[in-house]
């Protein structure tokens, strides 16, 4: 069935240097992209969003990038912090549509000192 | 409150048993879902509420699940005879409207321990 999905399960990034989150999503309906953040114990909270007629989107110390043309998607993270670290969802949907808001597996962010 | 309330945070049953899970969402939010999330896994679809229409159930792993949403606002998960793979934290959120925004609010989930 359309998966969303992560190349990388764990990435250890040293504090002040740059993340880089990659996803790939295999429904080439969906049309609405969102990264979540969720921190132990916690539920996912939502970072930022792309639609499919963007290929970049900027926010606080955050930035999203989409190819469509290959179906990726990544967060970036500039000058990653302590309270970076958690684990980052990226996720799908094809609006107007019944459909759902699908999540991949997931990748966890380290932040050494 | 100003967030997704979910009882209780953590319960612990023998199998067989049955649970209820509930969730509260934030006031005025139209769209409510139930995810489930495995150890270390990603977020699993369990089933969505909006508005009046008939939910979307189709994330449902048995019909050992059902839930309900009573009065447009309060939801209860129920699992019956319950299973040790059915075991993880059980995710609630809510959204102002449903399939055309992703920003959905999280309760911070409830624990089950399946013995």
């Amino acid at each position: 069935g359309e998966s969303v999905g992560l190349h990388l399960p764990t990435l250890s990034v040293q504090e002040g240097d740059n993340s880089i989150i990659n996803c790939a999503y295999s429904n080439s309906a969906s049309d609405y992209f969102i990264w979540y953040k969720q921190e132990s114990g916690k539920g996912p909270q939502f970072i930022i969003d792309i639609r499919s007629n963007m290929d970049k989107r900027q926010g606080q110390r955050v930035t999203v990038l989409l190819n469509k043309t290959v179906k990726h998607l990544s967060l970036q993270i500039a000058a990653t912090q302590p309270g970076d670290s958690a684990v980052y969802f990226c996720a799908e949907i094809a609006t107007g549509t019944a459909s759902k808001l699908t999540f991949g597996t997931g990748t966890r962010l380290q932040v050494t000192l | 409150g100003a967030g997704v309330s979910q009882s209780p945070s953590n319960k612990v049953t023998e199998k067989g048993k049955d649970v209820e899970l509930r969730c509260d969402p934030i006031s005025g939010h139209t769209a409510l879902y139930w995810y489930r999330q495995s150890l270390g896994q990603g977020l699993e679809f369990l089933i969505y509420f909006q508005g009046n229409s008939a939910p979307d159930k189709s994330g449902l792993p048995s019909d050992r699940f059902s839930a309900e949403r009573t009065g447009g606002s309060v939801s209860t998960l129920t699992i019956q005879r319950t299973q040790q793979e059915d075991s993880a934290v059980y995710l609630c959120a809510s959204s102002r409207r449903g399939g055309n925004t992703g920003e959905l609010f999280f309760g911070e989930g409830s624990r089950l321990t399946v013995l």
